[in-house]
């Protein structure tokens, strides 16, 4: 099983839909998440934290369910500027400190 | 203010060959991991270093080796290059070890023929 798994894609919405990534970690250990999103062929860029209490920034939304080991990422009102690979990322400390990203899932907004 | 810069921007490589990547911090930042990035995959860690100590390991064979120097810039060593090398290798820093927001370099893409 992988370490962080998220929602194979690719999605395909139309401008002005909400759409929903999922993401689930294995180590309960895991202390930082955090939703990254990367355009083709450009260097991943930090979209926000996530945190239990649920956090909001504009259109995006994420929540962490530590005991189900869940994250969620939502888009409200989706742009074709949102086209982009999300990926779902989940920092661990067991000794030494690792960071690990899912293989993330790739969202084209159509016109 | 400077991001953080990757060099060279790519580098090709034949099998058996060694390779050095070198990564600079953004200012004040004392952390730079380095991973691995395949076509189609998110990034695979796989350094750590904070105050010029290894920090975190991520899977990876003993041919892969880092150091971070005292004004907190970072090399990559890859020894033994193997095809499967091939990839976007990204380095990233971050202000303290613990917050771990990190921040990327645009890679430097390492070709292996």
């Amino acid at each position: 099983r992988k370490e962080v798994e998220q929602d194979p894609g690719p999605f395909n919405v139309p401008e002005g839909a909400t759409v929903a990534f999922n993401c689930t970690y294995s180590n309960s250990a895991s202390q930082s998440f955090f939703w990254y999103r990367q355009d083709c062929r450009k260097e991943p860029k930090l979209l926000m934290s996530v945190y239990s209490s649920g956090n909001e920034d504009g259109r995006f939304t994420a929540q962490l369910n530590r005991a189900s080991q869940y994250i969620s990422l939502l888009i409200r009102d989706s742009k074709l500027s949102d086209s982009a690979t999300y990926l779902c990322v989940v920092g661990v400390f067991t000794g030494g400190f690792k960071t690990i990203f899912g293989a993330g899932t790739r969202l084209f907004v159509k016109a | 203010d400077a991001g953080v810069t990757q060099s060279p921007t790519h580098l090709i490589k034949t099998r058996g060959q060694q390779v050095t990547l070198r990564c600079s911090p953004i200012s004040g930042h004392k952390s730079v991991s380095w991973y691995q990035q395949v076509l189609g995959q998110g990034p695979q860690f796989i350094f750590q270093y904070y105050e010029k100590e290894e920090r975190g390991r991520g899977n990876f064979p003993d041919r892969f080796s880092a150091r971070q120097f005292p004004n907190y810039s970072s090399e990559l060593n890859v020894n033994a290059l193997l095809l499967g090398d091939s990839a976007l290798y990204l380095c990233a820093s971050s202000l303290v070890l613990a917050k771990n927001i990190q921040y990327f370099g645009a890679g430097t893409r390492l070709s292996v023929l």
